[in-house]
């Protein structure tokens, strides 16, 4: 059982370019988030989704799309990644209450 | 809207106990707590639903005022291993469960 699987977990982008960070659970848990945590920010919510081909914004979702075609996954997309968007990113499920959080991706872009 | 956490960071010696607030400006349905090591994800500490309920986990227990929109986590004779961030998460009345918001965190060290 392994929870919740972000792939990948380092990743540098140059200015402009674009890339998907991956994020797999296997709880068949209805929720899923994206977050982004940057030093004294805590925690921000990205985008989120209630169900398979549901999704909603949350708090700081400009530069980001989400899609959920199966229960199982969530990816988040930059379609021209800036240097504001260098953060550590988590995934999250949930079914009713607690969040299971994914290792997280460090992105860094150039 | 963000929560705001009270104090930003608390450094303790063994055995002493510490509290951290959680507060909204929004009705709140329930309050999360969790728990961050350095370099580490998040990892769940205990939720609290609206009507006044508190919560006990080792020696951490939360209580949460749904009149005040206020969470309050209690640490109790610390130890070495509370040392990390926590972060309170809200969930408003209208609100699912996905969209859950944190705080900004409140660093937690404990020294021998």
């Amino acid at each position: 059982n392994a929870g919740v699987t972000q792939t990948p977990k380092f990743q540098v982008l140059k200015t402009g370019q674009s890339m998907t960070l991956q994020c797999a659970q296997d709880m068949n848990h209805e929720y899923m988030s994206w977050y982004r945590q940057d030093p004294g920010m805590g925690l921000r919510l990205i985008h989120y989704s209630v169900g398979a081909g549901i999704t909603d914004q949350g708090e700081v979702p400009n530069g980001y799309n989400v899609s959920r075609s199966t229960t199982e996954d969530f990816p988040l997309r930059l379609l021209s990644a800036a240097p504001s968007q260098t953060s550590v990113y988590f995934c999250a499920s949930s079914g009713q209450g607690e969040h299971t959080f994914g290792s997280g991706t460090r992105l860094t872009v150039v | 809207q963000q929560p705001v956490q009270s104090p930003q960071a608390v450094i303790l010696r063994e055995g002493e106990d510490a509290v951290i607030n959680c507060s909204s400006s929004k009705a709140l349905y329930s309050v999360h707590w969790y728990r961050q090591k350095h370099g580490e994800a998040p990892v769940f500490l205990m939720i609290l639903l609206k009507g006044g309920e508190q919560k006990g986990h080792e020696k951490i227990s939360a209580s949460f005022n749904e009149k005040k929109q206020q969470s309050s986590l209690y640490l109790t004779a610390s130890q070495l291993s509370y040392s990390g961030t926590y972060f309170c998460g809200t969930l408003g009345a209208s609100s699912n469960t996905g969209k859950l918001i944190f705080g900004q965190g409140t660093t937690l060290q404990v020294k021998p």
